[in-house]
């Protein structure tokens, strides 16, 4: 079965840093890229970027590039999205997913991690 | 705003066909497969139909989807209260080299 299971709820003020993960089970997590889509309140969803873990070749939405950082350790089976200094407005459920290439569509999704951004 | 143009609503009753549409460009829907996810309240994303017309294992064939030139529809026949969510169609866009995802069209059963 195939399984992402993402990391917890995280509650954090402006300028702070964040790293959130996803690790993936019961698929060859070397073979598959895997892409991140945010999800703002009340809001529909919105394709950030994608990793393939086995060489960490990453591509990212142009309306992403240069506001967050894609990573993954295949040793661990887990990608990571990170931010360096967060706004109020990233705000969300952020969700991982398993793409077969960059282009083929988000399949299975983990079950999302909601970033809180409050002063 | 979405690339990907959903109506916001739909409405049906139990056992009623519905159809959402979904209105892209040339460069998304009109070069690329479409994908139609489901979500459920407080629940993520699942994926209903793929590559236009297919399904996923376990995917009632109450669902189906079509697609002609740069638009696509999603059709829920036999219409169930569990089928009550967030219906989001997506396509890949070869001029933008992202994923564009419709805004979202929430369904109801009356």
């Amino acid at each position: 079965e195939v399984r992402l299971v993402q990391s917890g709820p995280e509650v954090k003020k402006p300028g702070e840093s964040l790293k959130i993960s996803c690790k993936g089970s019961g698929f060859s997590f070397t073979s598959s890229w895997i892409g991140w889509v945010r999800q703002m309140p009340g809001k529909g969803l919105e394709w950030m970027g994608v990793i393939y873990p086995r060489d960490s070749d990453t591509k990212y939405s142009p309306s992403f590039q240069g506001q967050v950082t894609i990573s993954a350790d295949k040793s661990f089976n887990t990608a990571f999205l990170q931010w360096n200094s967060l706004k109020a407005s990233d705000t969300a459920i952020y969700y991982c997913a398993t793409q077969v290439t960059v282009n083929s569509r988000p399949h299975y999704w983990g079950q999302g991690t909601l970033v809180t951004v409050s002063s | 705003q979405s690339v990907l143009t959903q109506p916001p609503s739909a409405s049906g009753t139990p056992g009623q066909r519905v159809t959402i549409t979904c209105s892209g460009s040339s460069s998304s829907i009109g070069s690329n497969a479409v994908n139609w996810y489901q979500q459920l309240p407080g629940a993520a994303p699942k994926l209903l139909v793929y590559n236009n017309i297919q399904r996923p294992s376990g995917v009632p064939d109450r669902f189906s989807g079509s697609r002609s030139g740069t638009s696509a529809s999603l059709a829920i026949s036999g219409l169930q209260s569990e089928d009550e969510a967030y219906y989001y169609c997506a396509a890949w866009d070869g001029s933008l080299n992202t994923w564009l995802f419709g805004g979202g069209t929430k369904l109801t059963v009356l």
